[in-house]
């Protein structure tokens, strides 16, 4: 089942902070989060996995909270290169990675 | 150190056909998923391969197979090609179990199915 995304959308100035959620129904075993430029393929940003180990790049932070079945992405002091639509993938219920799924994606735009 | 590659770029078919699409992996890793991605819309998981086997399976018709070979490269194969099959077909290959680890995504194919 695939995971909500809000907000749908955010447009950002420079610097601001912005914040993403995504969440699922279905008990998580990880998360995963990817920005996709218009035109290019998803690019890593972070997996954060039951259990509390994280992975991804030092700029970027994130929660996982493991009974709510939520996570959130953080975004500050946003760059004009962060803009893009942004997914988080679900999943992880057995060895192989089960019921592995894409949410529909959050647009961001940041402004000069 | 190359990373995802696929081909073809591009590929425009009619209804009924049978397209191949291929995929090698980024250098030392042995799993290999694939998604379809239609305009505006997330990636949807096609299926996963580990060990020349297909592991796990997303809400795909049997229209949809696919092969792994020794060397971990992938093709997918889509029969009898419905107008509703356009879309950005995506490779993603990452070192054991999609689901735990970071994936890389190749450019991905543009299939056009007239």
């Amino acid at each position: 089942q695939q995971p909500v995304q809000s907000p749908q959308a955010v447009i950002l100035r420079e610097g601001e902070d912005a914040v993403i959620n995504c969440s699922s129904s279905k008990a998580l075993y990880s998360v995963h989060w990817y920005r996709q430029k218009h035109g290019e393929a998803p690019v890593f940003l972070m997996i954060l996995l039951k259990g509390g180990e994280q992975k991804g790049h030092d700029k970027i932070s994130a929660s996982f909270n493991e009974k709510k079945q939520q996570s959130s992405l953080y975004l500050t002091a946003s760059q004009l290169s962060y803009s893009g639509t942004y997914f988080c993938g679900t999943g992880g219920l057995d060895n192989y990675g089960q019921n592995f799924v894409f949410g529909p994606g959050t647009r961001l735009s940041v402004l000069p | 150190d190359a990373g995802v590659t696929q081909s073809p770029t591009h590929l425009i078919k009619t209804r009924g056909q049978q397209v191949t699409l291929r995929c090698s992996p980024k250098s030392g890793h042995d799993t290999v998923s694939w998604y379809q991605q239609a305009l505006g819309q997330g990636p949807q998981f096609i299926f996963q391969y580990y060990e020349e086997e297909e592991r796990q399976r997303g809400n795909f018709p049997d229209r949809f197979s696919g092969h792994q070979f020794p060397n971990y490269s992938s093709e997918l194969n889509v029969n009898a090609l419905l107008l509703g099959d356009s879309a950005l077909y995506l490779c993603a290959s990452s070192l054991g179990r999609t689901g735990y680890n970071e994936q890389f995504f190749g450019p991905g194919t543009r299939l056009t199915v007239l």
